[in-house]
């Protein structure tokens, strides 16, 4: 089974409606993130949460909101989807406590692929 | 966090190695190099890091610089499955924030 896993994995929707994508992990890692990526561009971050009382805004918050319901679990709502959020959705995880590889190292969910019409 | 330039592409036959650049002039002294790689839209997977010595694991070497405002990512003997984006990053290497910022990467090209 995947250590981090994103559902769902393709969705379509019409603008205006309110969309949730979930992610939930298994490796115990405290630290969650969100990215999208856009067609030929790099990830950039949404949000990220380092704990379950904690949550900070990334680069493009604007129009995502979060909830980090457990450890395990970290998700990314879109309150009112517009076209311009087309894109592909990573969730990540990270944790600097058993990282053999440095506070950097995160891992990566399979994404999700959306679709605003 | 410090600017990195990458080549937006490039093309490696298989079995030669594969030499990615990266430029990264203004690093400070705490930060680390990161390599990731991105394989057709799959999660982003990471590669190998270091700070200023050569570092090596099963996946790739990295060469950094003395002056270390560069580096090389090297797989020595590239398969067609490495065909990917690969992403420099440039990070300190602190506690208090694990961000990531990726650029636009290389998108490398093995072929037959």
């Amino acid at each position: 089974d995947a250590d981090v896993t994103q559902t769902p994995r393709n969705r379509i929707t019409k603008t205006g409606k309110r969309i949730m994508l979930e992610c939930s992990q298994t490796k115990g890692h405290d630290r969650m993130y969100w990215y999208r990526q856009d067609p030929g561009l790099g990830l950039r971050l949404i949000y990220y949460s380092f704990d379950v009382k904690d949550i900070n805004k990334g680069e493009i918050s604007d129009g995502y909101s979060v909830s980090r319901q457990a450890q395990a679990k970290f998700s990314l709502s879109l309150e009112s989807a517009i076209p311009n959020q087309t894109a592909l959705y990573f969730c990540a995880t990270s944790d600097p406590r058993t990282s053999e590889r440095g506070y950097n190292e995160q891992f990566f969910g399979p994404g999700t692929r959306l679709t605003v019409l | 966090d410090a600017k990195t330039t990458q080549p937006p592409s490039m093309d490696c036959a298989e079995g030669r190695a594969a030499n990615l650049p990266c430029n990264h002039s203004t690093i400070s002294g705490n930060e680390y190099v990161y390599w990731y790689r991105q394989i057709h839209s799959q999660g982003p997977q990471y590669i190998i890091h270091g700070l200023k010595n050569n570092e090596t694991n099963e996946m790739a070497s990295l060469i950094i610089t003395e002056d270390r405002k560069s580096s090389t990512l090297i797989l020595p003997h590239a398969t067609l499955r490495d065909t990917a984006v690969y992403y420099c990053i440039v990070r300190a290497y602190t506690g208090t924030a694990s961000k990531l910022t990726f650029g636009t990467g290389t998108r490398l090209q093995v072929t037959l």
